[in-house]
């Protein structure tokens, strides 16, 4: 099984919106909804930004979102902030017990 | 409060072995599921293995055959034996708690394994 496709990079100015694809198969993400987000900071272990698709965690900014439509995952950031600075990844349940990453995105404030 | 530290990485050769283990506090290991993830250097995240609360084990393709994880209950203690292992074994490694909708809401901070002669 392949990684969840990401794009490489994402950037934004401080207050705009960015969007994360995250494309996968309908043996994955178009199969399931347990599609997740991860936020990591360069040497940091990652943190669970979205669960289930768009369920934020306890302590996660409302201005982070979430949806799926088909095969593809989405997360937006609104109203984008310095400390938003950081990889992002998808994750998927993909059946038969396997789990997958996306292969990640930068996310850069301008 | 939950925490996870993960220990006994380090160098080891290829062909060599090495048992991580990942002791949580804040929650009862053998009544979750626990995952390791690892992350070579400059590269992605990639999911291993999981143990579920029954004890059931599963793999990803890479590692199947080679590592093994279990679980010391005693110790409230996550392990990832590590056999066999290869340059491109080198990475962190991040042992999880996850979630029965498969998401890992807590993780550990990592210890590096690097696979070198």
């Amino acid at each position: 099984q392949s990684d969840l496709t990401q794009p490489r990079s994402v950037s934004g100015s401080p207050g705009q919106s960015v969007t994360i694809s995250c494309t996968g198969t309908s043996s994955d993400v178009g199969g399931y909804n347990s599609v997740s987000w991860y936020q990591q900071y360069a040497g940091k272990a990652p943190k669970l930004m979205l669960h289930d698709v768009s369920k934020r965690p306890s302590g996660v900014p409302e201005r982070f979102s979430g949806s799926k439509s088909g095969n593809t995952a989405s997360l937006t950031i609104s109203g984008l902030q310095a400390e938003d600075e950081a990889d992002y990844y998808c994750c998927s349940y993909a059946g038969s017990y396997n789990r997958l990453f996306g292969t990640g995105t930068t996310v850069t404030v301008l | 409060e939950v925490q996870l530290v993960e220990s006994g990485g380090g160098l080891v050769q290829p062909g060599g072995s090495l048992r991580l283990s990942c002791a949580a506090s804040g929650f009862t290991v053998s009544t979750n599921y626990m995952s390791w993830v690892r992350q070579a250097p400059g590269k992605g995240l990639e999911w291993l293995s999981v143990i579920y609360s029954g004890g059931g084990t599963y793999y990803a393709d890479s590692v199947k055959g080679r590592f093994m994880t279990s679980r010391d209950s005693s110790k409230n203690t996550l392990h990832l034996q590590m056999n066999s292992l290869r340059v491109d074994d080198t990475a962190v490694y991040y042992c999880a708690r996850e979630d029965w909708t498969y998401h890992f809401d807590y993780w550990g901070q990592g210890v590096l394994v690097t696979v070198s002669s």
